[in-house]
């Protein structure tokens, strides 16, 4: 069975400041998604980034980037130039393939990221 | 575009009660998910409905809960009766292709359920 670990309960950086996420997997599948969420206090979960594990390049989407390590089965999240709106808890999350026939997400239990102004 | 809406967004019952829990999924999207997160532990994925039929059931705890989707628009998940392990916050989310390599799950905001 898959599982996700993030091993950060709580992280802190200052504003501007740029800070990284861990999150470790484990499968035995060739062909996966990863993702990470972030829930801001109160609000709903929302998609920061996404990453087909069949796809070598690191996704980025502006200030998101991940350093997806396939051979470590390692996926982290680096946030750069750190604003007081990135504060909020994280989800790392794998997705099997289809052909698995479940879609179902499996999720690490979250870092929660505070930002110091 | 409304996002995935819970009804209510905080429950608090006593043990042995019930509870209804309701998902509207986003117009348009086949696929809906059920989750929980327990306190301080992962968030865990409980049953997957296409439209009205429930395509993957293997992460419902026991036979106290049952989640329908009639005519595959909202759904609901009942909890009955209650036990104190049930406390949590349950999500749902919702997808419009399921299984394509671009389809992307978008949850709503989650009941948090306390069992008292």
């Amino acid at each position: 069975a898959q599982t996700v670990t993030q091993s950060q309960p709580e992280m802190s950086v200052q504003e501007a400041e740029t800070v990284t996420l861990s999150c470790t997997y484990d499968t035995s599948e060739s062909d996966y998604y990863l993702f990470w969420y972030k829930q801001p206090p109160s609000r709903q979960m929302i998609l920061v980034i996404r990453q087909e594990a069949y796809k070598q390049q690191n996704a980025t989407e502006n200030r998101f980037s991940v350093n997806f390590q396939k051979a470590a089965k390692s996926f982290s999240l680096k946030i750069s130039d750190s604003q007081l709106g990135d504060a909020a808890m994280y989800f790392c999350a794998y997705r099997s393939p289809a052909t698995s026939g479940t879609y179902k997400y499996i999720f690490g239990t979250g870092t929660r990221l505070k930002v110091l102004a | 575009e409304a996002g995935v809406t819970q009804f209510p967004s905080h429950s608090v019952i006593e043990k042995g009660q019930t509870v209804t829990l309701r998902c509207d999924p986003i117009s348009g999207h086949d696929n809906l998910y059920w989750y929980r997160r327990v306190m301080g532990k992962e968030i865990k994925f409980l049953l997957h409905f296409v439209k009205e039929s429930k395509q993957d059931e293997s992460g419902m705890p026991n036979n106290r809960f049952l989640a329908e989707r009639t005519g595959g628009t909202y759904s609901t998940l009942k909890v009955q009766p209650a036990e104190l392990e049930d406390s949590g916050v349950y999500f749902c989310a919702s997808s419009r292709f399921g299984g394509v390599s671009t389809d992307t799950q978008y949850f709503g905001p989650g009941t948090r359920l306390t069992v008292l």
